[in-house]
């Protein structure tokens, strides 16, 4: 079964500062990487998502994830944030079931912006 | 908006009642999945449809909590004789057929159970 480590439960940064949000994965196999952003007592949003091609993944709001095989990572990163972004983000693996794919999702990591 | 839509958004019961939450999928979707989250935590796997059929059930299906999706359009999610740790917020997603595995998910519907 797949699993999702993420590795920091609470990033704190200041506005317009870089930030990197880590997350691992357990299969060495083929997957499918997906970032999603939990607002406040809402659903999931998709932020960027892996299937295949090039390890560099651009997304919404400005953010991009690397793919990375040999170290089983897909680390989310944005240049320079928001107050805007202040949200829980969820790393997710597919992981095959009857006729479709499942999401396995990490334990989120809550990113807060301060001024 | 021809998003997925769940209905109720809040639900507060007491210990022991039974309670039935409702999910419409994106119009052209045949899978629909449900997953759910507690406080702290990612979403978790609960079941997952392809128009009518229930192909797949998580063991965190016990057997208070049953799904039905009778016309392959929406589902509803029952859970009888509720209990304390079934608090939690309940997500559906639904995707087209295809292979590409993205999941469209829905507001969800926060359960509390006092």
């Amino acid at each position: 079964a797949q699993s999702v480590t993420q590795l920091d439960s609470q990033v704190p940064v200041f506005e317009e500062a870089p930030v990197e949000l880590r997350c691992n994965y357990s299969s060495s196999v083929s997957v499918y990487l997906f970032w999603y952003v939990q607002y406040p007592n809402q659903g999931l949003q998709l932020l960027l998502k892996y299937l295949s091609g090039s390890t560099l993944v651009k997304g919404i709001n400005g953010f991009e994830a690397e793919f990375n095989k040999s170290q089983t990572s897909f680390h989310l990163r944005k240049p320079s944030v928001h107050i805007s972004d202040t949200a829980e983000y969820f790393c997710a693996v597919s992981e095959a079931i009857q006729g479709a794919q499942k999401l396995v999702f990490g334990q989120g990591t809550r990113l807060t912006i301060n001024p | 908006d021809t998003g997925v839509s769940q209905d109720p958004r809040h639900k507060i019961t007491k210990r022991g009642q039974n309670v039935t939450f409702r999910c419409d999928p994106i119009s052209e979707h045949n899978r629909l999945y449900w997953y759910r989250q507690t406080l702290g935590q990612g979403p978790e796997f609960l079941t997952y449809f392809q128009n009518e059929a229930q192909l797949e059930k998580s063991r965190l299906l016990s057997d208070r909590f049953s799904a039905e999706r009778p016309k392959g359009s929406f589902s509803t999610l029952e859970i009888q004789r509720t209990e304390q740790g079934d608090s939690a917020m309940y997500l559906c997603a639904s995707s087209p057929e295809g292979t590409s595995p993205e999941q469209f998910f829905g507001p969800g519907t926060r359960l509390t159970v006092l």
